[in-house]
């Protein structure tokens, strides 16, 4: 088993819709969990970090369930400038970041 | 100015040909990193390095070396090339736990190995 796993999509959605993407970890250990967002050929950029009580960003909401081992990432009102892989990412103590193999997301008008 | 940089943006090159890539950091960050980045597979680590006397292997680094020249330097060798070499590699920065831990990647180094 991967020890980081997201749906696999692509998520094709039309542009206002709310998308949710889902990411499990193996490693029951880990402490820190972020969604990196990734433009085609492009590098991975931090999108947000995902604190154990749920945060918000604008129209981006991220939730941990620490119990299940478990990250969501949901995004409202989709523009098309949302069009994007975002990377599931988990560390320990700043060990080792693993990244999830992505899932991409694409809007369309 | 871009915090993290890497030299060269693109290189194509001959199986068997001995290969450098560069990064360098402006972020004052200790841990630095080098990861390649294949189609369906995410990103892999390859070597990872927390501090300048510090350098460790990562998922798969058998066919790479690295170089941690100064804080600010992190360059990545390729000794004999082969094909399945060919890649996206990033390199990478972080701050200390407890201090973030949020990682900066560089624009990355698309290798071709012919």
């Amino acid at each position: 088993r991967k020890e980081v796993e997201q749906d696999p999509g692509p998520f094709n959605v039309p542009e206002g819709a709310t998308v949710a993407f889902n990411c499990t970890y193996s490693n029951s250990a880990s402490q820190s969990f972020f969604w990196y967002r990734q433009d085609c050929r492009k590098e991975p950029k931090l999108l947000m970090s995902v604190y154990s009580s749920g945060n918000e960003d604008g129209r981006f909401t991220a939730q941990l369930n620490r119990a299940s081992q478990y990250i969501s990432l949901l995004i409202r009102d989709s523009k098309l400038s949302d069009s994007a892989t975002y990377l599931c990412v988990v560390t320990y103590y700043g060990q080792n970041f693993v990244f999830g193999p992505g899932t991409r997301l694409s809007v369309l008008p | 100015d871009a915090d993290v940089t890497q030299t060269p943006r693109n290189r194509i090159t001959k199986t068997g040909k001995r290969i450098m890539l560069e990064c360098s950091q402006t972020k004052g960050h200790d841990r630095m990193y080098w990861y390649r980045q294949d189609p369906g597979l995410g990103l892999r680590l390859i070597y990872y390095s927390f501090d300048v006397k510090d350098i460790n292997k990562g998922e798969i680094s058998d066919g790479y070396s690295v170089s941690r020249q100064a804080q600010a330097k992190f360059s990545l060798s390729l000794e004999s090339a082969i094909p399945n070499q060919t890649a996206l590699y990033f390199c990478a920065t972080s701050d200390s736990p407890g201090q973030g831990e949020k990682q900066f990647f560089g624009p990355g180094t698309r290798l071709t190995v012919l």
